[in-house]
């Protein structure tokens, strides 16, 4: 079985300062994860993803996350948040061993407040 | 704009009512899902079409029942819904369902049961 866990439900930063939303996942054997961003009213927008390779993957506004497979962890960060960072952030995993669900598995999503 | 569009966007309905929630997808991806976001709540997966074939179905209660004549059109059918059922219903569209692909989602329909 696969799961994800985001255990912030919100977090408060400063413009200017960076930003960290935390992420970890359990999953058989090697994930996929992925990183979406949903602004008010809107449908989910893809960040990013970690497929194999480089463990520091970069994605749209600035955002890059670091796979850690010993911590079993993809924390989003950015450098300096903006207050248009402000929306709903969800990490995603699929399971990539033989068996594993290709249908990803979403967590509860983090909110992300900017203040000026 | 994701290339994934649905409407109506917002939606009120009665419980003895009949309505369909409609997306399009104009970006030639083959699969296609419905999920359900409620407050406080992960997102739920509905329905995954795969090349008009539906190949997932999570236990979804038969007041709703999904369409997918062709792989650029979903629909999920509305019928005696429950107030719990009020929630933001999304479209999203992948190429394959392969695992390293990513989904794009429509901007969702916010649904109003009374």
């Amino acid at each position: 079985a696969q799961s994800v866990a985001q255990p912030e439900d919100q977090v408060n930063v400063a413009e200017g300062n960076p930003l960290t939303v935390k992420c970890t996942y359990s999953v058989s054997g090697n994930p996929y994860l992925f990183w979406y961003v949903q602004y008010p009213n809107r449908g989910l927008q893809f960040l990013l993803k970690y497929i194999t390779g480089d463990n520091l993957v970069k994605g749209s506004y600035g955002f890059e996350a670091e796979f850690n497979k010993s911590q079993t962890s993809f924390h989003l960060k950015k450098p300096s948040a903006l207050v248009s960072d402000s929306a709903l952030y969800f990490c995603a995993v699929r399971d990539l061993t033989s068996g594993g669900s290709y249908i990803p598995t979403f967590g509860r999503g983090t909110s992300l407040i900017v203040h000026p | 704009e994701t290339g994934v569009t649905q409407t109506p966007r917002h939606l009120v309905m009665g419980m003895t009512n009949k309505k369909s929630l409609k997306c399009e997808q104009h970006l030639g991806h083959n699969a296609m899902y419905w999920y359900k976001q409620s407050a406080k709540k992960p997102l739920e997966l509905m329905f995954v079409y795969s090349l008009e074939e539906r190949v997932e179905n999570n236990s979804v209660p038969s007041r709703f029942s999904p369409e997918c004549p062709n792989s650029s059109h979903l629909f999920l059918h509305l019928h005696t819904l429950q107030p719990e059922d009020s929630a933001l219903y999304l479209c999203a569209s992948s190429q394959g369902v392969v695992m390293n692909t990513e989904a794009f989602f429509g901007q969702g329909t916010r649904l109003t049961v009374v």
